[in-house]
């Protein structure tokens, strides 16, 4: 099916450990999105990236990179993982900036860091 | 700064009811609003999507509304059903921004 594809699902790091999370969308989207969601904050956003080659931070950018791979591709990398960091992440993907037909987001991939 | 706020924060209803979820935004300046369901522990799914210009949209059993100059959008859900039961988050995009901003959702349980 159509769509974004986040993994892994889960993952638990160790405080001071690295990861970096995968996302692919076969929707030919200009613009991919991370966006982070805790309870009692909602979803923010952490980086996003208009189209291939550019990046941009979002809300809370902090402890995070990021790399548009290529158009289909948006990776998030956690360089030294906090417990500060646990929390459910999600990608979501749109054209043209989300004018048309909003945004897609994956599944999401819940990390914990103990 | 936009705010978006959602009320009920829950709401527990009969099967077959009709019922409305509200969507408040602070700065009108908007580009549209996206209509969005979860699941407990899964991602987020599409409903409807309104443009700025546009009053409403229709999917199904679903109705949104937008008054842009009042701040506000609903979301109509008729002859409610146990599998409507799930958190439903409205957004906004902003004219000058990429990023949606989300409200904190509105859980609904739809017994039987």
């Amino acid at each position: 099916n159509a769509g974004v594809t986040q993994t892994p699902k889960f993952q638990v790091l160790k405080t001071g450990q690295s990861m970096t999370l995968q996302c692919a969308q076969d929707m030919n989207h200009n613009s991919m999105y991370w966006y982070r969601q805790d309870p009692g904050m909602g979803l923010r956003l952490i980086y996003y990236s208009a189209s291939e080659g550019t990046t941009d931070k979002g809300e809370v950018p902090n402890g995070y990179n990021v790399s548009r791979l290529n158009k289909r591709e948006f990776s998030l990398r956690l360089e030294s993982a906090a417990p500060s960091q646990t929390s459910v992440y999600f990608c979501a993907s749109s054209d043209s900036q989300g004018f048309l037909f909003g945004y897609t987001f994956g599944s999401g991939t819940r990390l914990t860091v103990v | 700064k936009q705010e978006v706020t959602q009320i009920p924060a829950a709401l527990s209803v009969p099967e077959g009811e009709n019922l409305v979820l509200n969507c408040s935004f602070t700065d009108s300046a908007i580009y549209n609003l996206q209509w969005f369901r979860q699941d407990p522990g899964k991602g987020l799914t599409s409903l409807l999507l309104i443009q700025s210009s546009q009053r409403e949209q229709t999917s199904g059993r679903l109705n949104a509304s937008l008054d842009k100059s009042s701040g506000r959008s609903t979301l109509y859900i008729a002859a409610s059903q146990p599998g409507d039961s799930a958190t439903y988050l409205c957004a906004v995009r902003m004219d000058s921004s990429y990023k949606l901003i989300f409200g904190s959702g509105t859980r609904l349980l739809v017994r039987p």
